[in-house]
């Protein structure tokens, strides 16, 4: 009963490398969230995705590229690293939109050096 | 302003105590609310949704007051297991963002 899976659990980059950040759900939702999360902050939502062949920016966007090209998989890109980007991130799905609870994966964490 | 605003705590309260947090949203137009719980360095987990009515899950009452725009999450017995951070969420109109509040930290003492 795997549910959402995030890969990797952990990273280190350099500054300017790039990476992909892999989440896949086996739920068959069609709704999909990238999130970052700053130690003791909330969580801000990256991209989103209502379906396949559709995202939409969330509040913080800038620095991150989404594609779902599959009902199951949503992968985040991040083309030039910085390290305003060091945080954690958890991808979540949901069956429907706002009305029905997120499930979240349990996390990659991100380190910018 | 902060689309959802929650007091961080933290709220260090013993076995057996009852305790409540309260939680803060911006937009009047918002259409679901939920509880969630987040252990150290691990992912969210839906604790509760709240509906208008109010609603009761063992030990856990939430309430929403759409008037004054707050939801609130009432703990009864308090367990050592329940030590964690509690998230309000808010769905808010129109599309589908969810928004966080920062959190409210609980330690529950033997």
């Amino acid at each position: 009963n795997a549910g959402v899976t995030q890969t990797p659990k952990f990273r280190i980059l350099k500054i300017g490398q790039s990476m992909t950040l892999q989440c896949t759900q086996d739920m068959n939702h069609n709704y999909m969230y990238w999130y970052r999360q700053d130690p003791g902050m909330g969580l801000k939502l990256i991209y989103y995705s209502v379906g396949a062949g559709i995202t939409d920016k969330g509040e913080v966007p800038n620095g991150y590229n989404v594609s779902r090209s599959t009902t199951e998989d949503f992968p985040l890109r991040l083309e030039l690293a910085a390290p305003s980007q060091t945080s954690v991130y958890f991808c979540a799905s949901s069956s429907a939109g706002g009305n029905q609870p997120q499930h979240f994966g349990d996390g990659t964490r991100l380190s910018i050096l | 302003r902060k689309e959802v605003e929650q007091d961080p705590g933290p709220f260090n309260v013993p076995e057996g105590a009852t305790v409540a947090f309260n939680c803060t949203y911006s937009n009047s137009a918002s259409q679901s609310f939920f509880w969630y719980r987040q252990d150290c360095r691990k992912e969210p987990k839906l604790l509760m949704s709240v509906y208008s009515s109010g609603n009761e899950d063992g030990r856990f009452t939430a309430q929403l007051n759409r008037a004054s725009q707050y939801i609130s999450l009432l703990i009864r017995d308090s367990k050592l297991s329940d030590s964690a951070t509690y998230l309000c969420v808010v769905n808010m109109a129109p599309g589908n963002q969810f928004y966080f509040g920062t959190g409210t930290s609980l330690t529950v003492i033997p």
